[in-house]
């Protein structure tokens, strides 16, 4: 069965630029997250999504958005990019919301935002 | 609101000698709690989970953790160290909503020949 997969892997992006990441969840998973991991603050929840519904959002601005598609797959968008914006985006996908259900991580996509 | 804590931000033990990773988690009720490893450019992997069904969880790599209510604690433990456990692992919390996963800072492992 194949894991979690983001792309890119990589992105270099200018201050003020848009940016957006693709996530494609393992087969059967129905629930998206999204994680931001910087060294200051270290990981941080972005927000979730299940059947094409947000379900929670973190503290983070309103740059920040997401969205799922009827077949699972997440994309996240930054927009007006900020050098502290510059951080290892990890999506992960779950099966579904039960309480205490785990959580399966990809790669993640380094952002470096210039 | 759940916070996890986890002390010690780097851990240097001999190959061959006992891990211990600490863990302590702050919530009105027990939380879900799970230990995840993230080797370098990689994302994170699951060690171990514990849901209330026992209190001491095995998990992957021979890695093991003992839940403890009275102490607010989850700490990873593995008996004898190998060069491949260095990594950072995480310790997070899930209050079984939809806030997701709440992670400490991480714990650096070296571990020295």
């Amino acid at each position: 069965k194949a894991g979690v997969t983001q792309t890119p892997r990589y992105l270099i992006k200018t201050r003020g630029q848009q940016v957006t990441l693709s996530c494609s969840p393992i087969s059967g998973h129905r629930s998206v997250s999204w994680y931001q991991q910087t060294p200051g603050q270290g990981l941080q929840f972005l927000f979730e999504y299940f059947s094409e519904t947000q379900r929670n959002k973190g503290n983070f601005p309103g740059r920040f958005s997401g969205r799922q598609f009827s077949n699972s797959r997440s994309e996240m968008n930054v927009s007006t990019l900020e050098l502290g914006d510059s951080a290892l985006y990890l999506c992960a996908s779950s099966p579904e919301v039960a309480a205490g259900t785990e959580a399966f991580f990809g790669q993640g996509t380094r952002l470096t935002v210039v | 609101a759940q916070s996890v804590t986890q002390l010690g931000s780097h851990v240097s033990v001999s190959e061959g000698a006992l891990v211990l990773l600490r863990c302590n988690y702050s919530s009105s009720v027990p939380p879900y709690l799970f230990w995840y490893v993230q080797y370098p450019n990689q994302g994170l992997q699951l060690l171990l989970k514990y849901t209330s069904a026992a209190t001491l969880v095995k998990g992957i790599n021979g890695f093991e953790a003992e839940f403890k209510k009275s102490e607010t604690s989850f700490h990873l433990t593995k008996p004898s160290a190998h060069m491949s456990d260095a990594a950072e692992y995480f310790c997070a919390a899930s209050g079984g909503g939809a806030d997701g996963l709440t992670f400490g800072k991480g714990t650096h492992l070296i571990i020295q020949p």
